[in-house]
């Protein structure tokens, strides 16, 4: 299986800060890497998949970077809305596997 | 827009058989794929597996083994059948959409997740 490291674990923000996280991957996976924003008690969501494609509809303060075994998910203004739990997931082979998650906290 | 609610009993037994529904509204189960995804207490989230429409699957392999995942002939619902359970398998399960093709797919719409605690 394809091992998931994200980083950090959790991070504390203030509004209007610029925000990164950082995914490694066990093996290359080329661009086949998605973004999910989880918040308790709700359904998951799918931020940023291929990479660094912005779903419709995700504000375009998410962006995705990052090719083979890096990749990276910024935030580029912090709002208050944004305070959940963000999952790297890749799908470059089966079984499809997460990282860890960070939470990002105020 | 496609909305997945999952169900099923809340508390299943050690050894005997999780059995959840994910009821899918808005839309066609048809041309996509559907999948299951779990969280255990304070880990990461883990891909079940999934079934296409027309009941061709894939599962994980840590749990092959134990698991079935069916498409109901209503094909509103799809299902997830874990056998032999144990404390491990207590978590919070989720149903997910998964459409794309080749290696760019991704969970797009998710159900709300149904906590699932296994008991001695």
């Amino acid at each position: 299986d394809i091992q998931m490291t994200q980083s950090p674990p959790s991070l504390s923000a203030s509004v209007g800060d610029r925000v990164t996280i950082t995914c490694r991957t066990s093996q290359t996976i080329y661009r086949y890497l998605n973004w999910y924003q989880h918040k308790p008690g709700t359904a998951p969501k799918l931020l940023i998949f291929g990479g660094s494609r912005l779903r419709s509809g995700v504000p375009s303060r998410f962006s995705g970077g990052g090719s083979g075994t890096a990749f990276t998910l910024t935030i580029s203004s912090l709002q208050p809305e944004d305070l959940a739990t963000y999952s790297c997931q890749q799908s470059y082979t089966t079984p499809w596997t997460f990282g860890q998650g960070t939470k990002v906290e105020f | 827009q496609v909305q997945l609610q999952e169900s099923g009993p809340g508390l299943v037994k050690s050894s005997e058989t999780l059995s959840l529904s994910c009821t899918v509204s808005g839309g066609s189960i048809s041309s996509y794929h559907w999948s299951w995804i779990r969280q255990p207490p304070g880990k990461g989230l883990e891909w079940i597996g999934y079934i296409f429409y027309n009941g061709s699957t894939n599962y994980n392999p840590s749990l092959k083994d134990r698991v079935t995942i069916s498409v109901a002939t209503s094909r509103t619902q799809f299902s997830l059948r874990l056998r032999s359970v144990t404390a491990a398998d207590t978590a919070v399960y989720y149903c997910a959409r998964t459409p794309g093709s080749d290696h760019v797919t991704f969970f797009d719409s998710w159900g709300q997740g149904t906590q699932v605690t296994v008991s001695s």
